[in-house]
């Protein structure tokens, strides 16, 4: 398995602006995917992150609002920008592994938003 | 499209007893796989068992064992020797195997699980 860590762990954000959430992993992987989970909710997948292309934004979510980056195929970025108390989330990174156990997504740490 | 429903959002145990997590999905897919992932406060999102659906053999991972039931599109997740450490939201997850297809996890919406000691 990948291990991956992601930063800031945790962050208190003021209204109207903006964090910047990196996610790190240990080994060069194809695929890394950006998640938010709202209190007492399951994962929402907001995009898939490849490098060397634009990230792939599932419904409701728009670059605009959360910019990605993936500038090198062990690290990833994820903005979220004019924040309001509905971003209030964790945020977590993925990564799809290859060999034996290929098709499996091991998880960052997660990053706790506040937004007050 | 393929769901994923878990239909117990809480559940308890005795510390040392056994617990069973059921979890249902609909697709009409042939080839997948199913992942329970477990959620402790930490919220580190961790994996606890897979299971390909070609394979007939239920998967087992020490105290963690799966009954998957493909005609009855159940997999459902038995903890042995239940833990105080064991106690976390767990959550069910759908993913195709078909390349060209949407490959992203479909998820269910998690069991809450306590242990008593």
């Amino acid at each position: 398995s990948a291990v991956i860590s992601q930063k800031p762990s945790r962050d208190i954000c003021q209204r109207g602006t903006s964090l910047t959430i990196q996610c790190q992993v240990d080994s060069q992987v194809t695929m890394m995917f950006w998640y938010r989970q709202q209190p007492g909710q399951s994962l929402t997948l907001i995009a898939t992150a490849n490098q060397g292309s634009e990230a792939t934004y599932e419904s409701g979510f728009v670059i605009d609002k959360f910019p990605i980056s993936r500038p090198n195929l062990t690290f990833s970025t994820l903005t979220v920008s004019n924040m309001s108390p509905e971003d209030s989330s964790i945020y977590l990174c993925s990564v799809d592994t290859t060999g034996a156990l290929g098709d499996t997504q091991y998880f960052g740490p997660g990053t706790r938003l506040t937004v007050l | 499209a393929q769901t994923v429903t878990q239909s117990q959002p809480e559940m308890s145990v005795q510390e040392a007893e056994t617990v069973t997590l059921s979890c249902t999905y609909d697709t009409s897919e042939s080839d997948y796989y199913l992942f329970w992932y477990k959620q402790p406060p930490s919220r580190q999102m961790i994996l606890v068992i897979r299971q390909e659906a070609y394979k007939q053999q239920n998967a087992t991972e020490n105290r963690f064992s799966v009954n998957f039931q493909k005609a009855a599109k159940s997999f459902s997740l038995k903890i042995s020797d239940s833990q105080l450490g064991d106690a976390a939201m767990y959550f069910c997850a759908y993913r195709s195997a078909i390349a060209g297809n949407n490959r992203k996890l479909i998820w269910g919406l998690g069991t809450s699980l306590a242990v008593n000691p």
